[in-house]
């Protein structure tokens, strides 16, 4: 298996634009997270799906951050409008369990200037 | 809920030393517990898990851990230091069968090895 993969890597952005970042879990994973890390605040949890269906979204910033699992293998994270303080790397995990470890992507990098 | 405390941000050793990255838990059940590696621009990594079997570790790259219940413990260790292990270390907790049981990281402690 390939790994869960995202993409962009980079993306770079002026402040305004929507921004719409890319993941491929590993197949046959029932849950994929979506996270951000950012030297000040860590590792963070924005929102995660089982079986497709968002069940925790209590980590979204705020309503210009929105995703969707429209099948198994893919879901994407968006932002609309892009502020220069969403910069920071985003990540995207999946695993075949909640409590169980997780396979992350290489991440995409995300500059909003 | 649970959760995990990295005592400081960033450790120090000579190559070929002694690596120690402490992590304590907190759980209100028996927790599964894992570690993981973030080397510069990549992703996260999987070193080891603990999932209530033995309770010493062996992971990746040489790395163990040893889960500890009276301690509240789950430090990370590895006999020798190489150049290559210089990178981030998260701890992270889980409570399975919990109400909550998604996967709670730690700040995660940077790594630095000197020649």
């Amino acid at each position: 298996d390939a790994g869960v993969i995202q993409s962009p890597r980079h993306e770079v952005t002026e402040m305004g634009q929507e921004v719409t970042l890319r993941c491929k879990p590993i197949s046959g994973h029932d849950y994929l997270f979506w996270y951000r890390q950012t030297m000040m605040r860590g590792l963070e949890l924005l929102i995660y799906f089982n079986n497709n269906v968002p069940i925790d979204d209590s980590g979204m910033p705020e309503d210009r951050f929105s995703a969707k699992m429209p099948n198994a293998s893919f879901s994407t994270l968006k932002i609309q409008p892009s502020e220069p303080r969403d910069s920071a790397v985003y990540f995207c995990a999946s695993s075949l369990a909640l409590d169980y470890g997780y396979t992350f992507g290489s991440g995409t990098r995300l500059t909003v200037v | 809920a649970q959760s995990v405390t990295q005592l400081g941000s960033h450790v120090s050793v000579s190559e070929g030393a002694l690596v120690l990255l402490r992590c304590n838990y907190s759980s209100s059940v028996p927790p599964y517990l894992f570690w993981y590696v973030q080397y510069p621009n990549q992703g996260l990594q999987l070193l080891l898990k603990y999932t209530s079997a033995a309770t010493l570790v062996k992971g990746i790259n040489g790395f163990e851990a040893e889960f500890k219940k009276s301690e509240t413990s789950f430090h990370l260790t590895k006999p020798s230091a190489h150049m290559s292990d210089a990178a981030e270390y998260f701890c992270a907790v889980s409570a399975p069968t919990g109400a909550n049981s998604k996967l709670t990281f730690g700040k995660g402690i940077t790594l630095s090895v000197r020649p």
